[in-house]
């Protein structure tokens, strides 16, 4: 089972900041939490991980409470091509060179963003 | 540089037969992972294989093999088909020298029907 809670479903007006909530209570210390989105008939797209600071890419950020017990994806300025379903997963860390761990995805949170 | 690529990119089969789908991986990665995601649900992984050995297995039954050629290709292998192994089939690639953290990235799927 994924270790992971979303919200199943959220709508986001097209230009303002889409907030996806992820719940991760059971997370280990050695466990990075990773963002995939995939929208309608493509495969998943990686959008962020982290471990425990806030992270930033061109796609979004990634804030992660102290606790480290749940986080927030934030896509800044929503577009109608941000429309998709939004995968929160936990996973834990590879020595290198090592087997890459599987993804371990829930059912997601589809984010609807609308004119 | 082409991303994973699978084919093919529809497949209809009746109960009973076989299927046999194929990957490429994004150039320079190793590692292919494959997934299976029914409709409604998030993928769940079957296997991983590097170095042309399977490294890692998913709750799947026997009916579902693998193979990784010496290119890094992959095929999956799908016997005895059930009505139930309709889903879309995704491959997914890394490079396991890099970081332990990387990505996987993902190919556009197999849609398979199975009647």
């Amino acid at each position: 089972d994924a270790k992971t809670t979303q919200p199943p479903s959220m709508d986001c007006a097209e230009g303002r900041a889409a907030n996806l909530p992820c719940n991760h209570s059971t997370i280990s210390g050695n466990e990075y939490v990773y963002w995939y989105r995939q929208i309608h008939s493509q495969g998943p797209q990686y959008i962020i991980h982290g471990l425990k600071n806030n992270e930033t890419n061109e796609m979004a950020s990634l804030i992660i409470t102290e606790d480290r017990k749940s986080s927030t994806l934030i896509l800044p300025h929503a577009t109608l091509r941000d429309t998709a379903v939004y995968y929160c997963i936990v996973r834990v860390a590879i020595n290198y060179g090592g087997s890459q761990g599987n993804l371990i995805f829930g059912k997601g949170t589809k984010l609807s963003v609308k004119p | 540089d082409a991303g994973v690529t699978q084919s093919p990119t529809h497949l209809i089969k009746t109960r009973g037969q076989q299927v046999t789908l194929r990957c490429s991986p994004k150039s320079g990665h190793d590692t292919v992972s494959w997934y299976q995601q029914a409709l409604g649900q998030g993928p769940q992984f079957i296997f991983q294989y590097y170095e042309e050995e399977e490294r890692q297995r998913g709750n799947f039954p026997d009916r579902f093999s693998g193979h990784q050629f010496p290119n890094y290709s992959s095929e999956l292998n799908v016997n005895a088909l059930l009505l139930g192994d309709s889903a879309l089939y995704l491959c997914a690639s890394n490079d396991r020298r890099l970081a332990a953290y990387n990505e996987q990235f993902f190919g556009p799927g197999t849609r398979l029907t199975v009647l």
